[in-house]
């Protein structure tokens, strides 16, 4: 399994733009990138997924280089009820996504 | 709300003891996910069930041990209860190849 490494923590203020990268050198063919926020107390909630290039939905985009080896999940113009912690994983398709490896995380502080 | 519900909230216990976790799925996921999180180890994939077997396993003891039912309720057992077993412990679903995985409110273990 892919490991992924994140910023322990970032800061941020309301209205800006936040992008938070992963490492994961070790990414395999098969493997997809995968972000999760996780609010305290409460079980981790899916944000976005992708394989290369952008992928953007209503709540993120998530950009890949060519070499896949890093990803960065950006959130635009964050509100406090964005903090939260943010893992990145990367899972095979192929296997259905098993085993997934939920790393340290990014925990975003937004404030006023 | 994920859809997925677990019970009980919170449990208090004495070490040496036994305990079960309760989790029901989404309506129509076949894959269930256990997963510990504690202070000090991030969150930890322990096993995966998928329509009633064992799909995959992680980091889960041997004291602990997990079935999936025939209406695809899962149960989580934990025996010989130790203090570092304290801990949320959360439940997931996902249909079959589908990276986003909803998880459940989780399972507050205090063991004392």
């Amino acid at each position: 399994l892919a490991k992924t490494t994140q910023p322990i923590s970032m800061d941020s203020y309301e209205g800006q733009e936040v992008n938070i990268t992963c490492s994961h050198n070790n990414i395999a063919t098969n493997d997809y990138i995968t972000w999760y926020q996780q609010f305290p107390s409460q079980g981790p909630r899916f944000i976005i997924q992708g394989y290369k290039t952008k992928v953007t939905n209503e709540v993120a985009s998530l950009f890949i280089p060519a070499d896949r080896k890093s990803s960065t999940l950006s959130l635009p113009r964050v509100s406090l009820s964005d903090t939260a912690v943010y893992y990145c994983l990367v899972g095979d398709k192929n296997t259905g996504f098993q085993k997934l490896v939920f790393g340290t995380g990014t925990r975003l502080l937004v404030s006023p | 709300d994920s859809g997925v519900t677990q019970t009980p909230k919170h449990l208090i216990t004495a070490t040496g003891q036994r305990v079960t976790l309760r989790c029901s799925p989404r309506s129509g996921d076949l894959s269930v996910y256990w997963y510990q999180q504690s202070l000090d180890q991030g969150l930890q994939f322990l096993i995966q069930y998928y329509n009633g077997e064992e799909r995959a396993k992680g980091n889960i003891l041997e004291r602990f041990s997990a079935q999936q039912f025939p209406d695809l309720h899962s149960e989580l057992n934990l025996s010989s209860l130790e203090l570092g077993d304290s801990a949320l412990y959360f439940c997931a679903s996902s249909v079959v190849g589908d990276p986003e995985q909803f998880f459940g409110p989780g399972t507050r273990l205090t063991v004392l």
